[in-house]
């Protein structure tokens, strides 16, 4: 079964600086998609990014980026310039099974210092 | 706005009374999901449909029941709701719902359950 684990349950950043997310996932399929959602305290889940395993090229969004290692089977997040509105609890999550069930890692609460 | 709603957003109830959160979405998406999120365990799939009249169980279905009578719509019923269920809600949508077909899921704004 595939699985997603985020091992940073917490991380903290200075506003402006650069801060990376860890995900690892273990899966037997060759395609799938992975993503990050973002989910402040309103408790939306939003959409950051994601990547297509087929790509070898690394997706970027503005200030997100990911580092897309297939081998390694690990999928970080980088957050370029943070800023107080990224504070947030961060979700790592795997998609590629026959039923497009998405599994989500435990998350990393991401705290901004001003 | 294209989106996915959920009603209500927040509910209080009792051991064993009915209830229902609805869920819809105005993008014509085929596929649709319901996860549960508790802490330290992420989000849980709970039900799915990959169109109309088409559900299936996820990883975590006892206790719900889902129906999808129109496309637009995907509603979590809980026939009589335990401590256990206190959870946050959330449906998903994605646009394609053929098996083996990977796609984006958009969430609602989920829904906070407490049942006393």
């Amino acid at each position: 079964a595939q699985t997603v684990t985020q091992s940073q349950p917490e991380m903290s950043v200075q506003e402006a600086e650069t801060v990376t997310l860890s995900c690892t996932y273990d899966t037997s399929e060759s395609d799938y998609y992975l993503f990050w959602y973002k989910q402040p305290p309103s408790r939306q889940m939003i959409l950051v990014i994601r990547q297509e395993a087929y790509k070898q090229q690394n997706a970027t969004e503005n200030r997100f980026s990911v580092n897309f290692q297939k081998a390694a089977k690990s999928f970080s997040l980088k957050i370029s310039d943070s800023q107080l509105g990224d504070a947030a609890m961060y979700f790592c999550a795997y998609n590629g099974g026959a039923t497009n069930k998405l599994i989500f890692g435990t998350g990393t609460l991401l705290a901004v210092q001003p | 706005e294209a989106q996915v709603t959920q009603n209500p957003r927040y509910l209080i109830t009792v051991t064993g009374k009915k209830l229902t959160v609805t869920c819809s979405q105005n993008m014509n998406h085929e596929y649709m999901s319901w996860y549960r999120q508790d802490p330290g365990l992420g989000l849980r799939q709970i039900y799915y449909s990959m169109n109309v009249e088409v559900t299936d169980k996820g990883d975590v279905p006892e206790g719900y029941k889902v129906s999808r009578k129109e496309k637009r719509n995907f509603p979590l019923i809980l026939e009589s709701p335990s401590p256990n269920q206190t959870s946050l809600y959330f449906c998903a949508s994605s646009l394609f719902g053929a098996l083996y077909t990977t796609d984006t899921q958009y969430f609602g704004p989920g829904t906070r359950l407490t049942v006393l």
